[in-house]
């Protein structure tokens, strides 16, 4: 089985500060890792996604985020947050047979002027 | 373009009633997928399929059914059996051949009971 837990409900943090918003998972199997984003009523889209090779991988709007076997974790960050971030963030693994994703509860931020 | 639609984007049932959604993909993928979102417990698998005419149940199957009759469709109906049907649900879809596991989202359909 496997399970993937998101740390933190809501992030609030203000315009053009750090952020990092925390993602550890559980599985017996190697898996692959994705970062999704959702607007308000809107469905998901992919931010970036970890399957082998480097373990840091990166986003084409300032996003990255590093896969971390040791502490099974796939922390997202992004160095200084726009207005335009306010979103929920999801992270997701799979490695199943079935290959359908195991998502966690969800992580709002909410970027403050 | 290519994409994943949804309709309709905001639907309201009776108590007692089925009511289908659609979910429709230009992509050529062979996977497809139902989950449902309910605030604060992140989305979770109702059904899938990896090819046509086979679906699987997924966590949380019980009141839903699935058909998948071509490889573009595969639409969801709730039915009367589903105790709490009001929520967020998204359709998705994989191309199976990449090896990636990555799913590409519809917008989405919400559903109210009333």
């Amino acid at each position: 089985a496997q399970s993937v837990t998101q740390l933190d409900s809501q992030v609030p943090v203000f315009e053009e500060a750090p952020v990092e918003l925390r993602c550890n998972y559980s599985s017996s199997v190697s898996v692959y890792l994705f970062w999704y984003v959702q607007y308000p009523n809107q469905g998901l889209q992919l931010l970036l996604k970890y399957l082998s090779g480097s373990t840091l991988v990166e986003s084409i709007n300032g996003f990255e985020a590093e896969f971390n076997k040791s502490q099974t974790s796939f922390h997202l960050r992004k160095p200084s947050v726009h207005i335009s971030d306010t979103a929920e963030y999801f992270c997701a693994v799979s490695g199943t047979g079935r290959r359908a994703l195991t998502f966690g509860s969800g992580t709002r931020l909410q970027v403050q002027p | 373009d290519g994409g994943i639609t949804q309709s309709p984007k905001y639907l309201f049932r009776k108590e007692g009633q089925n009511v289908t959604l659609s979910c429709e993909q230009n992509l050529n993928h062979d996977a497809m997928y139902w989950y449902r979102q309910d605030p604060g417990q992140g989305l979770r698998l109702i059904y899938y399929s990896q090819i046509v005419n086979d679906f699987q149940k997924g966590d949380i199957a019980e009141g839903y059914s699935v058909s998948r009759e071509k490889k573009e469709s595969f639409p969801l109906t709730v039915t009367s059996a589903q105790k709490n049907p009001t929520a967020f649900y998204l359709c998705a879809s994989r191309h199976t051949p990449s090896g990636t596991d990555t799913q590409y989202f519809g917008p989405g359909t919400r559903l109210t009971v009333l």
